[in-house]
């Protein structure tokens, strides 16, 4: 499975847009990338998926460059809830086991 | 909006003990899985399990874990002789052709 790189941590300011970038350098052909949320105590929770150029769902965006290595979540005007923890997993897909990396702890600020 | 169930929410036993920890998938899913977090680290897979057989398991996943689908709705985890470091949050999760939807977790606390 390829190797996710993302921030460690994030804040930022409700209502604001927030953009976390994941690289992903050794990517596969067949991979897809998806995007999970976590918050404390809780199971993680799926937000979106994508393979190419840009999809997005009523949570959130995703945009993948050309070369696919890296790709960037972003979630319009976050509010306070949207405090979490947010992974980036590469190859995973309905049926294989998800490998997490540490994620980015993203802090909204009232 | 169809969910998986884990029962306990919080289970506490002694070092030793047997424990077993429930899920319910969702209903029309195929594929079930089991993951752990121990506070403040990375969620690890245990283990998959298709058509009542493991398909992939960890290292972590050794002789004192066991999974099991005894009837069409439940699929649980047992550890057999429970270590202090087996304390965690434990995840269910459940897919069909794409993502993975989890549950709220168990927290099994080994005293």
């Amino acid at each position: 499975l390829a190797k996710t790189t993302q921030p460690i941590s994030m804040d930022s300011y409700e209502g604001q847009e927030v953009n976390i970038t994941c690289s992903h350098n050794n990517i596969a052909t067949n991979d897809y990338i998806t995007w999970y949320q976590q918050f404390p105590s809780q199971g993680p929770r799926f937000i979106i998926q994508g393979y190419k150029t840009k999809v997005t769902n009523e949570v959130a965006s995703l945009f993948i460059p050309a070369d696919r290595k890296s790709s960037t979540l972003s979630l319009p005007r976050v509010s306070l809830s949207d405090t979490a923890v947010y992974y980036c997993l590469v190859g995973a897909s309905g049926n294989t086991p998800l490998v997490f990396g540490k994620g980015t702890r993203l802090s909204v600020i009232a | 909006e169809p969910e998986v169930t884990q029962t306990p929410s919080h289970q506490v036993t002694q070092m030793g003990q047997e424990v077993i920890l429930r899920c319910v998938p969702i209903s029309n899913h195929l594929y079930f899985y089991w993951y752990r977090q121990i506070l403040g680290q990375k969620v690890e897979f245990l283990v998959s399990f298709y058509n009542n057989e493991i398909s992939e398991k960890s290292e972590i996943f050794d002789d004192q874990f066991s999974v099991e689908r005894p009837d069409g709705s439940n699929f649980t985890l047992k550890i057999r002789s429970t270590k202090l470091e087996d304390s965690a949050m434990y995840f269910c999760a459940s897919s069909g052709i794409n993502e993975q939807f989890f549950g709220p977790g168990t927290r099994l606390t080994v005293l």
